[in-house]
């Protein structure tokens, strides 16, 4: 079945950039998602990139597509305290964006150092 | 968009018992899941509800321990049957809007949880 991998843990210096990582299986996957847990809350779609796409910019997010291997990069410019989260990478493989079920990585716990 | 409310948010069960999780959105949606995020996991699909039929589950989930309701296109529930401490999870219902419909992409959007825990 379809897989998704993160790293479970990233620190950073409030202002530096973060890159979140994350590899995924399914070479069919169409639509690649970022979303964002806050402690308590739902999860919050941040961006998302179709897979006809390298790269996609969205104010201090930059996501970066490398389908021949199968890796997705989530780069948060000038990190805030407010960053701080968990954030999921997950894929739909199937046509149509996400009309389906989505597959998650386990989420990468982004952790801001003062 | 769509603005997702569960209840409870949070509970406390003793094993052999079963809860009803209530999933209600504030607007008529299609298509509604319910994910499983067990701890330090990730989420897991467990069935998508369907509306006027009954609901299509993934491998590992089965109709008599995660029966599944949704009456119309803004409610659905999930039951927790005859628990056991593998139960304790957070328990996610989510929807799907329409955004882009020139591309076809749905954004999927994520109620705020509900916690289980079995002792």
């Amino acid at each position: 079945g379809e897989d998704v991998e993160q790293s479970l843990f990233l620190s950073v210096r409030e202002g530096d950039s973060s890159v979140i990582n994350c590899t995924y299986t399914d070479s069919s996957s169409t639509y690649l998602y970022w979303y964002k847990q806050e402690p308590g809350a739902g999860l919050q779609l941040l961006t998302y990139i179709f897979s006809n796409m390298d790269m996609k910019q969205d104010q201090r997010l930059t996501v970066l597509l490398n389908k021949k291997d199968k890796h997705l990069s989530l780069r948060i410019a000038d990190t805030q305290t407010g960053d701080s989260a968990i954030y999921f990478c997950a894929e739909s493989p199937y046509s149509g964006g996400g009309a389906d079920g989505l597959t998650f990585g386990k989420g990468t716990h982004l952790i801001i150092q003062p | 968009s769509a603005v997702i409310s569960q209840k409870p948010s949070r509970d406390i069960c003793q094993r052999g018992t079963s809860l009803t999780i209530q999933c209600q959105v504030d607007s008529q949606v299609t298509m509604m899941f319910w994910y499983r995020q067990q701890p330090g996991q990730s989420l897991t699909l467990i069935a998508t509800a369907n509306q006027g039929s009954e609901a299509t589950y993934e491998s590992g989930f089965v109709i008599d321990k995660f029966p599944i309701s949704r009456p119309n296109l803004t409610f659905s529930t999930l039951t927790v049957s005859n628990m056991s401490p593998e139960d304790s999870s957070i328990y996610l219902c989510s929807v799907l809007s329409w955004e882009d419909t020139s591309n076809l992409f749905y954004e999927q959007y994520f109620g705020p949880g509900t916690r289980l825990t079995v002792t």
